[in-house]
């Protein structure tokens, strides 16, 4: 059973163009990360995500926590080729001993 | 090192033959994770220590799976009579109670079962 859905799977954009990823649950979480994965690596985390409703920005990027603590957004700004990777969210259970994560969003950038 | 080092960084084998996958993690991390991550695809849990409680061994996919963490400290995941569906990338993560909740990621063994 999926517990985080991710969507969109893929996306492709143009350099300096904006865009939305989403994370989806029908389970509350504790807390949720996301995290950057780029090809031949492991995942990097963006940022943890404690509150229901909470904002949080990153240059860029910013991070969005539902307000029931089932869902969450990340939002880039003027994306650039470096944004290019794999886009994970993980939700917290156990009270943050164990993590669930979603299948990802791939994100390319072309220049 | 600085960070989790896993090892090796490739490993092919053939179908039927047993694995050994190391990883080191950060020093004097309590928690260490095992991952298995499929092209393309995200994170399946499969295994977590911490300290000296007893590992969470819920995401293990088969009695083929295996894993020990010796000392507190290196652990290995074993995969007896792999099967080719078995081949993915699997990953390391360790953290610390004092960092709160951030896993540090090793880079990963991808294993080839032919």
């Amino acid at each position: 059973t999926q517990l985080l859905e991710q969507s969109p799977q893929f996306l492709s954009i143009q350099e300096g163009e904006n865009l939305t990823v989403y994370c989806n649950s029908s389970s509350v979480f504790s807390s949720l990360q996301w995290y950057r994965q780029e090809p031949g690596e492991g995942p990097v985390l963006l940022v943890t995500v404690v509150t229901g409703g909470e904002v949080k920005k990153l240059k860029r990027l910013t991070f969005q926590f539902g307000d029931a603590r089932k869902d969450s957004s990340l939002h880039i700004t003027a994306a650039q080729p470096g944004d290019t990777g794999l886009y994970l969210c993980a939700g917290a259970i156990n009270y943050g001993q164990n993590f669930v994560f979603g299948p990802g969003t791939r994100l390319s950038v072309l220049p | 090192g600085a960070g989790v080092s896993q090892s090796p960084s490739n490993k092919v084998t053939e179908k039927g033959k047993d694995v050994e996958l190391r990883c080191d993690p950060i020093s004097g991390h309590t928690a260490l994770y095992w991952y298995r991550q499929s092209l393309g695809q995200g994170l399946e849990f499969l295994i977590y220590f911490q300290g000296n409680s007893a590992p969470d061994k819920s995401g293990l996919p088969s009695d083929r799976f295996s894993a020990e963490r010796t000392g507190g400290s290196v652990s290995t995941l074993t995969i007896q009579r792999t099967q080719q569906e078995d081949s993915a990338v699997y990953l390391c993560a360790s953290s610390s109670r004092i960092a709160g909740v951030r896993q540090y990621f090793g880079p990963g063994t991808r294993l080839t079962v032919t």
